[in-house]
């Protein structure tokens, strides 16, 4: 079946960049999504790709596609102890309403 | 104002127990969504309704029952609650198969 995997940790100092990565095995994926979770609360959608994109830059956040690869990244820019929290990459095929969600990646920002 | 409400917050319950959660979106979506995130904030899909009908039913014990009176609404019934459903159950929604936007959450937590 599907899967979707991420590094469970990271931690980054602020203002310096924050790289989270993600890989899905589904070769049919169509969108590709970002989610952000803070303590005690839901997920909060951040962004989200096509297939058909390289890159897809929305003022700190920068998403790279490989699509070859399987691999899907989140950057965030100058990050701030406001970004600390989980995020969740989630892949879905076309038409379907199914995401598959990633392991979450624990991200915490040093000050 | 809030986009997907769901009711309650916390639930804390003996073993045994029946218990339902409800959930409420206001966007003017046609699916609705219940999601259950363990302990190691894993998230997988449980059920999603289609402008009331099921088209989404994961491998989900049969103890579990969705009910969608209307679009608006998707509610969660529980029977014989037992240890492992200790989770947070989301509730999300979407405009067909676009992005999810995703419920506050409810604390399930059975003694």
């Amino acid at each position: 079946g599907e899967d979707v995997e991420q590094s469970l940790f990271l931690s980054v100092r602020e203002g310096d960049s924050s790289v989270i990565n993600c890989t899905y095995t589904d070769s049919s994926s169509t969108y590709l999504y970002w989610y952000k979770q803070e303590p005690g609360a839901g997920l909060q959608l951040l962004t989200y790709i096509f297939s058909n994109m390289d890159m897809k830059q929305d003022q700190r956040l920068t998403v790279l596609l490989n699509k070859k690869d399987k691999h899907l990244s989140l950057r965030i820019a100058d990050t701030q102890t406001g970004d600390s929290a989980i995020y969740f990459c989630a892949e879905t095929g076309r038409g379907t309403y199914k995401y598959i969600f990633g392991t979450g990646t624990r991200l915490k920002v040093l000050a | 104002d809030t986009a997907v409400s769901q009711t309650p917050k916390y639930l804390v319950t003996q073993m045994g127990n029946d218990k339902s959660i409800k959930c409420e979106q206001n966007l003017g979506h046609d699916t609705m969504y219940w999601y259950k995130q363990d302990s190691k904030k894993f998230l997988k899909i449980m059920f999603s309704y289609n402008n009331k009908e099921l088209i989404i039913n994961e491998t989900v014990p049969n103890r579990f029952s969705p009910k969608s009176p209307d679009k608006a609404h998707l509610n969660l019934h529980i029977n014989s609650l037992e240890l492992g459903d200790s989770a947070v159950y989301f509730c999300a929604s979407s405009r067909g198969v676009n992005e999810q936007f995703f419920g506050p959450g409810t604390r399930l937590t059975v003694l």
